[in-house]
């Protein structure tokens, strides 16, 4: 069984600035994936990145970035230079066992 | 575009009538989802579909009904819903069922059961 925890309902930051989501999770699985979503108020889940648990290396896309720590499974997303349409809900999710679980998700607000 | 396109988008329904939400990709992925979301709590997985089979019914009220004809579509077929049914329902793909390259997902239907 997989869980996925986020501790923080919500986060504002200033636009420009640098925020960090928190994300734990926990899971039985050798060989699982972790992802961060972002749903605007569109509502479509957009996949935000991805990373494999046997890869040490932390993923980065653009200004997006995590902090993967395997030991405490813990799975932070950073954001840099926050801007306006990064204002959205975001889930983290793990993948294993062919099942993708989800967080209860975190809504960024960013102040102009 | 988005690859995966839900409708309707929003839906009201009685708690006698029947209604079904379709789904549709174009991205030839061969495993289908649906899940439901309320608020403040973890997207629920309701259904998977893996190369047309059913291969997943996470315990989901038989007042939910899957449909999948091929690889491309999948409804849910709702009747007799009651008003703690509503919630978003979330329909995504993936190649296989194996997701390490993430869901695609779509817009979802905005359900409100009266």
């Amino acid at each position: 069984a997989q869980t996925v925890t986020q501790s923080q309902p919500e986060m504002s930051v200033q636009e420009a600035e640098t925020v960090t989501l928190s994300c734990t999770y926990d899971t039985s699985e050798s060989d699982y994936y972790l992802f961060w979503y972002k749903q605007p108020p569109s509502r479509q889940m957009i996949l935000v990145i991805r990373q494999e648990a046997y890869k040490q290396q932390n993923a980065t896309e653009n200004r997006f970035s995590v902090n993967f720590q395997k030991a405490a499974k813990s799975f932070s997303l950073k954001i840099s230079d926050s801007q306006l349409g990064d204002a959205a809900m975001y889930f983290c999710a793990s993948f294993g066992n062919e099942k993708l679980t989800f967080g209860t998700g975190t809504r960024l607000t960013i102040i102009p | 575009e988005t690859g995966v396109t839900q409708t309707p988008r929003h839906l009201v329904m009685g708690m006698t009538n029947k209604k079904s939400l379709k789904c549709e990709q174009h991205l030839g992925h061969n495993a289908m989802y649906w899940y439901k979301q309320s608020a403040k709590k973890p997207l629920e997985l309701m259904f998977v579909y893996n190369f047309k089979e059913q291969t997943e019914n996470n315990s989901v009220p038989s007042r939910f009904s899957p449909e999948c004809p091929n690889s491309s579509h999948l409804f849910l077929h709702l009747h007799t819903l009651q008003p703690e049914d509503s919630a978003l329902y979330l329909c995504a793909s993936s190649q296989r069922a194996t997701g390490v390259a993430g869901y695609t997902f779509g817009s979802g239907t905005r359900l409100t059961v009266v």
